[in-house]
C-alpha cells in the first residue's frame, strides 16, 4: 500500500503568492516523522522541514510552514510569499516508529512559479 | 565541509557489466542509505545501513548489493545491471535513526545511471 501520497503532478503559481502542496500519508503507528525535501532542476535533494507526530505546533521554517491534520493524516507543505527559486520538485517523506530505519517517498510535486 | 560524495555523477553502462557507485559522507553519520528515483515514482529506498557490517533490505533491493566496512563507505554494487536499472541513484546519510529521531537525512549529488 502506498504509504506516502502527493496527488499533485504539477501546479503553478505567482509569484509572490502562496502555495500549498499536497500531501497524504498512512500508518498505524502513533509515533511517526514527516520530511519535505526540495529538488531544483540541479538535481540535488534539500531538506526543508519536519513534522513529529507528537509535536503540539505545526512546523515553520521561514517561509515554509507545515499544515499538520493529524486525523486527516495530512501533512501539507505551504510556501508563503512564492520566489522564482521555488520552482523544483517537491517531496513528501515519512519514516514511522515501528519501520524506523525505512524512509518512504511520495511521488513528488513539480512545482512552477510565473513571474 | 559536511557532505555526501557519489561517484561517478554519469554512468552510461551495457547490460551485464559489472558496475559500483561509491557514497562517502565526512559526518561520522551512522546511517547510510541509497534510493532510486524514477519519473511518477518518486524516490524507492534500495539498501540501508545503520552502522559498520548492519546492512538491510528496502522495498526495492533487487538487483543490489551493498556492503558497509567502513563507517564513512557506502557502495552500491550492480553485479549484473539490466535497463531497467536506468535511473537517478542517491546516497544519504543520517546521524542515526532510532525510534523518534527527528534526523534529516543528508543527501549525495545524485547519479545517474544508463544502462544499454
Amino acid at each position: 500500500a502506498q504509504k506516502i501520497t502527493q496527488t499533485q503532478p504539477g501546479m503553478f503559481v505567482q509569484e509572490k503568492e502562496a502555495v500549498t502542496l499536497d500531501c497524504t500519508y498512512d500508518t498505524s503507528d502513533q509515533s511517526y516523522g514527516l520530511f519535505w525535501y526540495k529538488q531544483p532542476s540541479s538535481g540535488e535533494m534539500i531538506f526543508l522541514i519536519y513534522q513529529g507526530s507528537y509535536d503540539e505546533q505545526n512546523a515553520t521554517e521561514g517561509r515554509y510552514s507545515l499544515n499538520f491534520q493529524k486525523a486527516r493524516k495530512s501533512a501539507n507543505l505551504v510556501i508563503s510569499a512564492s520566489q522564482l527559486g521555488d520552482s523544483a520538485m517537491y517531496f513528501c517523506a515519512m519514516r514511522d516508529f515501528y519501520n524506523f530505519n525505512k524512509f518512504y517517498f511520495g511521488s513528488g510535486t513539480k512545482l512552477n512559479v510565473k513571474p | 565541509e559536511a557532505q555526501v560524495t557519489q561517484n561517478p555523477r554519469y554512468l552510461i553502462t551495457v547490460t551485464g557489466k559489472k558496475l559500483t557507485v561509491t557514497c562517502s559522507q565526512n559526518m561520522n553519520h551512522e546511517y547510510m542509505s541509497w534510493y532510486r528515483q524514477d519519473p511518477g515514482l518518486g524516490l524507492r529506498q534500495i539498501y540501508y545501513s545503520m552502522n559498520v557490517e548492519v546492512t538491510d533490505k528496502g522495498d526495492v533491493p533487487e538487483g543490489y548489493k551493498v556492503s558497509r566496512k567502513e563507517k564513512r563507505n557506502f557502495p552500491l554494487i550492480l553485479e549484473s545491471p539490466s535497463p531497467n536499472q536506468t535511473s537517478l541513484y542517491f546516497c544519504a546519510s543520517s546521524l542515526e535513526t532510532a525510534p523518534l529521531r527527528t534526523d534529516t537525512q543528508y543527501f549525495g549529488p545524485g547519479t545517474r545511471l544508463t544502462v544499454l
